[in-house]
C-alpha cells in the first residue's frame, strides 16, 4: 500500500524567510502526488499536484514543489513565507488518478514569526 | 459557489446521545467523501459516494457509524451511540467525478466533542 511520511512535526519560521517541508513516499509505482494546506478552523485545500511531466511543479500561494524519485521525495517550498502562510500542511498520495484514495501523511504545522 | 458546507461547525454531546453530521456538496459533484481527523490517527477515510452510492464504506470504525446519500445535494453522517472516542474533527469533502485528478474540495469540518 502507498503512504507518505512527513518528517517534520512543527516547523517554525520568520516572515520573509523560505520555507521547505519534505515529503517522502513509499509506493512501487509511478506516484500521484499532492499538498494541501488547511488553515486555522478550515478544510483541506489543494495547493498542488504532482502526475506526471515537468518535476518541478508551481502551485497556489506561491508554493512550488520537486518531486525527485531517486530520493522517494516531494518535498514543498516557499521563498518567502508570509504571516498567513502559518498552517498545517498534509502530504498525500494515491496509486493513479482514478483512484478516489487519498493516503494523507501526519502533516506539518507551519509557525510563522514576525 | 458557496462550497461544500457542513453543519453544524461544532457539536457537544453526551456519551450514548445520538449525532447527525451534515453536508451539502458542490453541486454538479457526483463524489462524496467522508474524512476524520484525530491527533491519534491523522486524516482517515471513513466513506466515499459516487451518484448517490456507497462505493467504500471500509473506513468505517463500526456499526455505530453510518452514512446516507438520499440526492446529489445532501449526504449524513451519523454515529448511535456515540462514545468519547469519536471525538475528532469530521470532514465532508466533493470531486467532480471519481479520481483524484479532479481534485477534492473540503468543507470547514464539523468538531465533534463526546462526553
Amino acid at each position: 500500500a502507498q503512504s507518505v511520511t512527513q518528517p517534520d512535526i512543527h516547523i517554525t519560521v520568520s516572515e520573509g524567510a523560505s520555507l521547505e517541508l519534505r515529503c517522502n513516499y513509499s509506493y512501487g509505482a509511478t506516484p500521484y502526488l499532492f499538498w494541501y494546506v488547511q488553515s486555522p478552523g478550515q478544510g483541506l485545500q489543494l495547493l498542488l499536484k504532482y502526475f506526471s511531466g515537468d518535476t518541478l511543479v508551481q502551485g497556489i500561494k506561491g508554493f512550488e514543489a520537486e518531486f525527485k524519485r531517486s530520493q522517494s521525495s516531494f518535498n514543498l517550498r516557499k521563498p518567502s513565507v508570509h504571516w498567513s502562510d502559518a498552517a498545517e500542511y498534509f502530504c498525500a498520495v494515491a496509486r493513479t488518478p482514478n483512484d478516489y484514495k487519498l493516503s494523507f501523511g501526519a502533516g506539518t504545522t507551519v509557525t510563522v514569526r514576525a | 459557489d458557496a462550497g461544500v458546507i457542513q453543519s453544524p461547525r461544532h457539536e457537544v454531546t453526551e456519551m450514548g446521545q445520538e449525532v447527525t453530521l451534515r453536508c451539502k456538496p458542490i453541486s454538479g459533484h457526483n463524489s462524496l467523501f467522508w474524512y476524520r481527523q484525530t491527533m491519534m490517527r491523522g486524516l482517515e477515510l471513513l466513506i466515499y459516494f459516487n451518484n448517490n452510492v456507497p462505493i467504500d464504506d471500509s473506513g468505517m470504525p463500526e456499526d455505530r457509524f453510518s452514512a446516507k446519500m438520499p440526492n446529489a445535494s445532501f449526504s449524513t453522517l451519523k454515529i448511535q451511540p456515540s462514545e468519547p472516542r469519536d471525538s475528532a474533527v469530521y470532514f465532508c469533502a466533493s470531486s467532480f467525478e471519481q479520481g483524484v485528478w479532479y481534485g477534492y474540495t473540503f468543507g470547514s469540518g464539523t468538531r465533534l466533542t463526546v462526553v
